[in-house]
């Protein structure tokens, strides 16, 4: 059983790019969730998808953007790109909030390095 | 808003010493709280959860008990062991934990031959 497979693993962009991340949740779960974790931080909630739409959003700006596709595999998208996120972006999966209490699975993560 | 607040790392403790992390959150209403550990090179894993107050929740030799009366959810061991080194992570969800998770700052725990 595949659990939450995300990638690239690493990424080096340069400031001002646009970057794509993915993630594929764990079998038999439709909701997907992503997380910004800098270094000796804890993750921070960016975004959450089910049904393919955007139902709660953390304190992040327009720049960070997602979708989900029908098969519930999920990408985050983030333009214009500043030092500052730099940072691990976590994909964790779980079944929709209210249906049943399936705690969230998380992935290895992408490491995103903005020089 | 909702925030958790951690004891600071790293921790340093011999071999089957007694463990406390502590963890205090400021939340509405009644959420429930986790405790996620992170082994070096993995991702997070769901150690424990508790989703009311007095509710102890344990796995590993673990554990940690909702005290809402001091808004807090300490995580304890009672003998450590060097496969327990990694990074702890405390959370609270407004509901049952599929929805945003707010962490805290992480513990970093070394446990020492």
């Amino acid at each position: 059983d595949a659990g939450v497979t995300q990638s690239p693993t690493h990424l080096i962009k340069t400031r001002g790019q646009q970057v794509t991340l993915r993630c594929s949740p764990k079998s038999g779960h439709d909701t997907v969730s992503w997380y910004q974790q800098a270094l000796g931080q804890g993750p921070q909630f960016i975004f959450q998808y089910y049904e393919e739409e955007e139902r709660q959003r953390g304190n992040f700006p327009d720049r960070f953007s997602g979708h989900q596709f029908p098969n519930y595999s999920s990408e985050l998208n983030v333009n214009a790109l500043l030092l500052g996120d730099s940072a691990l972006y976590l994909c964790a999966s779980s079944t929709p909030p209210g249906r049943g209490n399936s705690p969230l699975h998380f992935g290895n993560g992408t490491r995103l390095t903005v020089t | 808003g909702d925030s958790v607040t951690q004891m600071e790392g790293p921790v340093t403790l011999s071999e089957e010493a007694f463990l406390t992390i502590n963890c205090t959150y400021t939340a509405t209403g009644y959420p429930s709280l986790f405790w996620y550990v992170q082994y070096p090179g993995e991702g997070l894993q769901l150690l424990l959860k508790a989703t009311k107050a007095d509710d102890k929740g344990s796995n590993k030799g673990f554990e940690a008990t909702y005290r809402k009366e001091t808004t807090s959810f300490h995580l304890e061991k009672g003998s450590v062991q060097v496969s327990d080194s990694a990074v702890y992570f405390c959370a609270l969800s407004p509901s049952g934990g599929a929805d945003g998770l707010t962490f805290g700052k992480g513990t970093h725990l070394i446990i020492q031959p």
